[in-house]
């Protein structure tokens, strides 16, 4: 089945620098890559998603690359702020065909300096 | 996500003692999915439903049961045979429909062991 890998684990940066947070994803067939932000306690909440007919996304700070010859895909924050704190999971799926369910990555605790 | 609901929030069990973890939508999403999510980890498949009256065995089933009575509700028992079932247990749904992959997450119940 799908494995992902996510890297690295904890990421401290100052407010205002940028953050990267890297995936690879071991079946080629998946063609779904969802970003979600988890706040302590909290329910993932999708942040950014991208579909491997598109090789990059962005959407205000935000932005996701993708690249499926290497099969992996990131995250970058930029312009971080306090409030960007929070443990980030990438995750992958096939969707079209058997098994939509997202496999996920072991997930990056961004922290943000003020 | 305001339309997916879990109960309860917190989740006490004995031991031998079998807990159902409720899972309700209002979204009149066809599928739904169970993940288990330990502390410092990302989250893992239990089982998911792609239509009423039919699921499927996701990444970590040994222990758990499901059943799909009702497109609204996709109840989860943790069984005795569960030997290590505290975690925070999520509930997440998808359209299931082409073009539409967005998974949204319940609140989720966290279930601890007496």
């Amino acid at each position: 089945g799908e494995n992902v890998e996510q890297h690295p684990s904890t990421l401290s940066v100052q407010e205002g620098d940028s953050a990267v947070i890297k995936c690879t994803y071991s079946d080629s067939a998946s063609n779904y890559f969802p970003w979600y932000k988890q706040e302590l306690g909290k329910r993932p909440q999708l942040i950014i998603d991208i579909r491997s007919n598109v090789g990059e996304k962005k959407d205000q700070r935000i932005a996701v690359t993708l690249n499926k010859t290497a099969k992996h895909f990131s995250l970058h924050i930029t312009e971080t702020q306090p409030e960007d704190s929070a443990v980030y999971f990438c995750a992958a799926s096939k969707v079209g065909t058997g098994r939509r369910a997202l496999t996920f990555g072991s997930g990056t605790r961004l922290q943000v300096q003020p | 996500d305001g339309g997916i609901t879990q109960s309860p929030k917190y989740l006490f069990r004995k031991e031998g003692q079998n807990v159902t973890l409720s899972c309700e939508q209002n979204l009149n999403h066809d599928a739904m999915y169970w993940y288990r999510q330990d502390p410092g980890q990302g989250l893992r498949l239990i089982y998911y439903s792609q239509i009423v009256n039919d699921f499927q065995k996701g990444d970590i089933a040994e222990g758990y049961s499901v059943s799909r009575e009702k497109k609204e509700s996709f109840p989860l028992t943790v069984t005795s045979a569960q030997k290590n079932p505290t975690a925070f247990y999520l509930c997440a749904t998808n359209p299931g429909t082409s073009g539409k992959e967005t998974q949204y997450f319940g609140p989720g119940t966290r279930l601890l062991v007496l």
